[in-house]
């Protein structure tokens, strides 16, 4: 099945500080989306990305859609702490179905105060 | 207005035992998700459901059964619980294409000894 690669796994960072993680695949996409976790919870999408080159911001997130279809970008700009939890990647698959997703294996990120 | 519910939000089995964990949506979506979560693992898709009336294998569908009872609810059953069926379940659903709609529940805990 598809694959994606998220990195970092895990990042310590101070407040203040900007973040970028990533995800690469091996296949096409024709959706990317990012998701936030936090302790106990379900995700909750942040972004959602639908065409190639596509740049967008929500707030001090944002993410791109890359121009291969194979990879996607996060930039959250200066950290706070309640950033704090697990930060997922996640494609939709261009093969015919628009109804799975496949998931990046996550970033945790902390933030020290 | 309460969006996606799960039950039970905890659950301890024995092996082979069976349970039915229970997802409702009252958002009107036409498709549903389950997916397991496992440490380092991110999400994996079990099942989904596009639309009523129709049910698809996802990811690792093994072990595993759902019904769509009507378009608010998906049941997902373990007809004989394993120890590698240890994990934190959510539930999802969203609109038909439309990604930034999508929603999940709070996760079911499950352990099997």
């Amino acid at each position: 099945g598809q694959q994606l690669n998220q990195s970092p796994q895990s990042m310590f960072i101070q407040e203040g500080e900007d973040v970028s993680m990533n995800c690469t695949s091996s296949s096409i996409f024709n959706t990317w989306l990012w998701y936030k976790q936090d302790p106990g919870e379900g995700p909750v999408l942040l972004i959602a990305l639908y065409k190639a080159g596509e740049l967008t911001s929500n707030g001090r997130l944002t993410a791109q859609f890359g121009i291969t279809r194979k990879d996607s970008f996060l930039n959250i700009s200066a950290s706070i702490p309640s950033d704090v939890g697990i930060y997922f990647c996640a494609g939709v698959d261009s093969g015919g179905s628009n109804y799975k997703l496949t998931f990046g294996k996550g970033t945790l990120l902390t933030v020290n105060p | 207005n309460a969006g996606v519910t799960q039950t039970p939000k905890f659950q301890v089995l024995k092996t082979g035992q069976s349970m039915t964990l229970q997802c409702a949506q009252d958002m009107n979506h036409n498709s549903m998700y389950w997916y397991r979560q496992d440490p380092g693992m991110g999400l994996r898709l079990i099942y989904y459901s596009a639309s009523e009336g129709t049910t698809d294998k996802g990811e690792v569908p093994n072990g595993y059964n759902v019904s769509r009872l009507n378009k608010r609810e998906f049941s997902l059953r373990l007809e004989s619980a394993a120890p590698s069926q240890t994990s934190v379940y959510f539930c999802a659903s969203t609109v038909r294409f439309i990604w930034n709609e999508q929603f999940f529940g709070p996760g079911t805990r499950l352990t099997v000894l």
